[in-house]
């Protein structure tokens, strides 16, 4: 059973630094593409960041680019973003998802970040 | 960046059909998926590659793409299928505003 587990969110101050984790299993995670997408409270999908299956493309929402950073340990089947220079607007739930190339077919439950003084 | 429009919210009486746009600047040339999500959840693929069902998905889901548009039609609707609804274009992975829809 294919399974994506985030953790790591919780309650940081503007400017602060938070890493989300993705643990995968159930699947051959170095086969995939991997992405993160937020849904800020009340509102709708936005997806933020994507990579390759090893690692060496990476692309990211204009919102996010220079702050935000991901990455993947296939050796550990994990995904990671690290979320630097933190902003009230980045407050939301975070997915890991899973690319299929005809959609993202598995989506993990989500953590939830929120960005506060 | 790539922009897809979505109406805030359709509304459906039981057993009948509801229909959901997603606009965008050529959108029938690529690929548009359609994404289910009840409140509390994780979002569902319901439909992949403009009007494909994954495994699970009834067949009252259907999809098409053509110009500017692509619709994502559900038959029959039920109680069920209440949720948000949210269309993405493949190569940009963005996601469409989302579009409620009520059964009643």
């Amino acid at each position: 059973e294919v399974q994506l587990v985030e953790s790591g969110g919780g309650l940081v101050q503007p400017g602060g630094s938070l890493r989300l984790s993705c643990a995968a299993s159930g699947f051959t995670f170095s086969s995939y593409w991997m992405n993160w997408v937020r849904q800020a409270p009340g509102k709708g999908l936005e997806w933020v960041a994507n990579i390759k299956q090893d690692g060496s493309a990476k692309y990211y929402v204009d919102s996010v680019k220079g702050r935000f950073t991901i990455s993947r340990d296939n050796a550990e089947n994990s995904l990671y973003l690290q979320m630097n220079s933190l902003r009230a607007e980045d407050t939301a739930v975070y997915y890991c998802a899973r690319d299929d190339g005809i959609g993202f077919r598995y989506w993990g439950q989500g953590t939830l970040v929120t960005v506060s003084s | 960046s790539y922009e897809l429009t979505q109406p805030p919210s359709v509304s459906v009486s039981p057993g009948q059909t509801a229909s959901i746009t997603c606009s965008g600047d050529k959108l029938g040339d690529k690929y548009a998926h359609w994404y289910q999500q009840k409140p509390g959840q994780s979002p569902v693929l319901v439909i992949y590659q403009n009007n494909k069902r994954p495994s699970g998905i009834p067949e009252r889901f259907s999809g098409s793409n053509s110009g500017n548009t692509a619709t994502l039609t559900i038959s029959g609707t039920q109680a069920m299928d209440e949720a948000d609804y949210y269309c993405q274009a493949w190569d940009s992975k963005v996601f469409g505003g989302g579009t409620k829809l009520t059964v009643l």
